[in-house]
Parts: C-alpha cells; sequence; structure tokens
C-alpha cells in the first residue's frame, strides 16, 4: 500500500514557467487536499476536493488551479510561476470525515519547489 | 471560521525532561482533534487523535486529553528523548460541510543531548 505518492520531490523553476504538481493515492479516499508550507509557518490550503469531478478554493487558491477526474489522483497546476510560491508542497487525503473513528489524513513526503 | 492555536516555538529541552505543547481551539461544529509531528524533510504523520470529550489519545509516550470545558488539546510527554525533535502541528476537523483539517501554525521542538 503506497499511501499518498507526490512526484517530483523537488523542482526549480523560472519566473513565468508552468508545472504540475502530481498527487496519488491508493487509499480509494474522497476527501484530498494541496497545502502548502513555508519556511517557518504552518500549513496553508491551497485547493481541496471532496470527490472525482469537484474542486474548492482554499485559503490561498491565487496562482494554482487543479482538477480532479479519478478518485485517485489529484494534480495541482502552476501556470506562471512566480517567487512567492517558493515552498513545499503537501498533498493530503483522507476517508470519511462523517466517521470520526475513520477520520486520518495521509500526507505525502512533499515536493519543494524553487522559483528564481 | 474554525481555528487552532498553538504555543509558540521554539521550544529547546534538554534529554528525560517533561514536555508540554499547549493547543487550544475554536470550533463552530463537535471537532475530532489531531496532533501530527513532522521530521525533519519528512512529511506530517499522525501522532495521536481523540473524537469526543474527556477522550485521551496516546502514542510513543505523547498524550493529549480532548477538554471540551476549555476547548483545549495540551501534548505532554513525561520524558523527551533527541529522537523527538521535530515540528509539532494541532489540528481539528469538524462535521460541517465544506470544512477542512485545520492546523495550528507548528511548534519546533529540540531535545539536546
Amino acid at each position: 500500500n503506497a499511501g499518498v505518492t507526490q512526484t517530483p520531490k523537488f523542482r526549480i523553476l523560472k519566473i513565468g514557467q508552468s508545472m504540475t504538481l502530481q498527487c496519488a493515492q491508493d487509499m480509494n479516499h474522497n476527501y484530498m487536499y494541496w497545502y502548502r508550507q513555508d519556511p517557518g509557518m504552518g500549513l496553508k490550503l491551497i485547493y481541496y476536493s471532496v470527490g472525482a469531478g469537484i474542486t474548492d478554493k482554499g485559503e490561498v487558491p491565487n496562482g494554482y488551479n487543479v482538477s480532479r477526474s479519478t478518485t485517485e489522483d489529484f494534480p495541482l497546476r502552476l501556470e506562471l510561476a512566480a517567487p512567492s510560491q517558493t515552498s513545499v508542497y503537501f498533498c493530503a487525503s483522507l476517508l470519511d470525515r462523517g466517521n470520526p473513528l475513520n477520520t486520518e489524513a495521509f500526507f505525502g513526503q512533499g515536493t519543494r519547489l524553487t522559483v528564481v | 471560521g474554525d481555528s487552532v492555536t498553538q504555543m509558540e516555538g521554539p521550544v529547546t529541552l534538554s534529554e528525560e525532561a517533561f514536555l508540554t505543547i499547549n493547543c487550544t481551539y475554536t470550533a463552530t461544529g463537535y471537532p475530532s482533534l489531531f496532533w501530527y509531528v513532522q521530521y525533519p524533510g519528512e512529511g506530517l504523520q499522525l501522532l495521536l487523535k481523540a473524537t469526543k470529550a474527556d477522550d485521551k489519545g496516546s502514542n510513543k509516550g505523547f498524550e493529549a486529553t480532548y477538554r471540551k470545558e476549555t476547548t483545549s488539546f495540551h501534548l505532554e510527554k513525561g520524558s523527551v528523548q533527541v529522537s523527538d525533535s521535530a515540528v509539532y502541528f494541532c489540528a481539528l476537523i469538524t462535521d460541517n460541510y465544506g470544512q477542512n483539517f485545520v492546523f495550528g501554525p507548528g511548534t519546533r521542538l529540540s531535545v539536546l543531548p
């Protein structure tokens, strides 16, 4: 059981370039999330999805886009990279918030992105 | 909206010292509460959780009790080790539709030998 898999682990982008951060989970979780973690700071929610075909903005969505065509995959797209997007990005998935006994978020290892 | 407040770090302790990291929350629904730990260079891992008032979550010598009357979920460990050095995040989730996992800012713990 692989859990939550993020790729790539590291990436350096030039200003204005675009890229997609990949996230896949094999646990059949319905909820998935993208967070960013800036140095010395906590997690800020970028986008989330409650199921295939449904996405919503989080706290800091500007400059990002997401899609959820399947239950397993939740890619995060940066269209025009800016230095302010230098951060560590974490993807997470969660099974069923309705049952607290089954509620636990599983995190990927993170993608460290630098925009220069 | 829902929120989580944690004591500011960094916290520096000597090995075998007692640890407390304070966490308080504000929630509109009835939340489940969590502590996550992030070791250097890794993602977050669940440390412990509690799903109802007066529940005590425990794992690896860490404990936290869900106190509804004080809206708190303080993390404690009787004797810390160097290997406990990490960032600790308090978090909550409610059953309100559209609500998500809400994390505190994290508290960095450094344990010195």
